[in-house]
């Protein structure tokens, strides 16, 4: 079974700054999807952004970039210029590739807090 | 279509009482999943739906939980005898799936608001 593992409960940034929040995860299989899920405050979750783990190349969604190192097994989300609307639990999540696996394996999430 | 849709958004129900959830997900989505979230955690996989087929079921499914999906369009989420450790924010989310190959690709899966349930 995979797992997921975010190890900062909450992070803090000053607006217009860069913050980085960590995940790791564990998997036997070779191709999968990687993503990025903000849920703001009683609101529904939306996608940041995804990485396909057959893809060297690092994933890019305006200010939300991310790091994936397959063989670390490491996916991290940098956001650039925070905003105060990024405010938000941030829950890494991880798919396998075969459609029969479709459904997501969460991590514990990291809240991020934004500062003025 | 506006999105996913789940009703209703809070439920307050006294232990040993049933309950039932529904979501409708977008309407052009042949896949429908099910999670659980409690307080200050992930939300962790129930069930799922193709069409009307419920292809997988969590061991966290006891069985008190049923979900349907009649005719392949919403679904509903059951739970008998609720108990306090029931309480949480029930999602849903669909997406949609162009065939049974690897390789096709497949569609991200917009979540619903949630219906947060509290057993008391």
């Amino acid at each position: 079974a995979q797992t997921v593992t975010q190890s900062q409960p909450e992070m803090s940034v000053q607006e217009a700054e860069t913050v980085t929040l960590s995940c790791t995860y564990d998997t036997s299989e070779s191709d999968y999807y990687l993503f990025w899920y903000k849920q703001p405050p009683s609101r529904q979750m939306i996608l940041v952004i995804r990485q396909e783990a057959y893809k060297q190349q690092n994933a890019t969604e305006n200010r939300f970039s991310v790091n994936f190192q397959k063989a670390a097994k490491s996916f991290s989300l940098k956001i650039s210029d925070s905003q105060l609307g990024d405010a938000a639990m941030y829950f890494c999540a991880y798919r396998s590739a075969n459609p029969a696996g479709n459904k997501l394996t969460f991590g514990g999430g990291t809240r991020v807090l934004v500062k003025p | 279509d506006t999105g996913v849709s789940q009703d209703p958004r809070h439920k307050i129900t006294k232990r040993g009482q049933n309950v039932t959830f529904r979501c409708d997900p977008i309407s052009e989505h042949n896949r429908l999943y099910w999670y659980r979230q409690t307080l200050g955690q992930g939300p962790e996989f129930l069930t799922y739906f193709q069409n009307e087929a419920q292809l997988e079921k969590s061991r966290l499914l006891s069985d008190r939980f049923s979900a349907e999906r009649p005719k392949g369009s919403f679904s509903t989420l059951e739970i008998q005898r609720t108990e306090q450790g029931d309480s949480a924010m029930y999602l849903c989310a669909s997406s949609e799936i162009y065939g049974q190959w690897e390789g096709y690709p497949n569609t991200e899966a917009f979540f619903g608001q949630g219906t947060r349930l509290t057993v008391v």
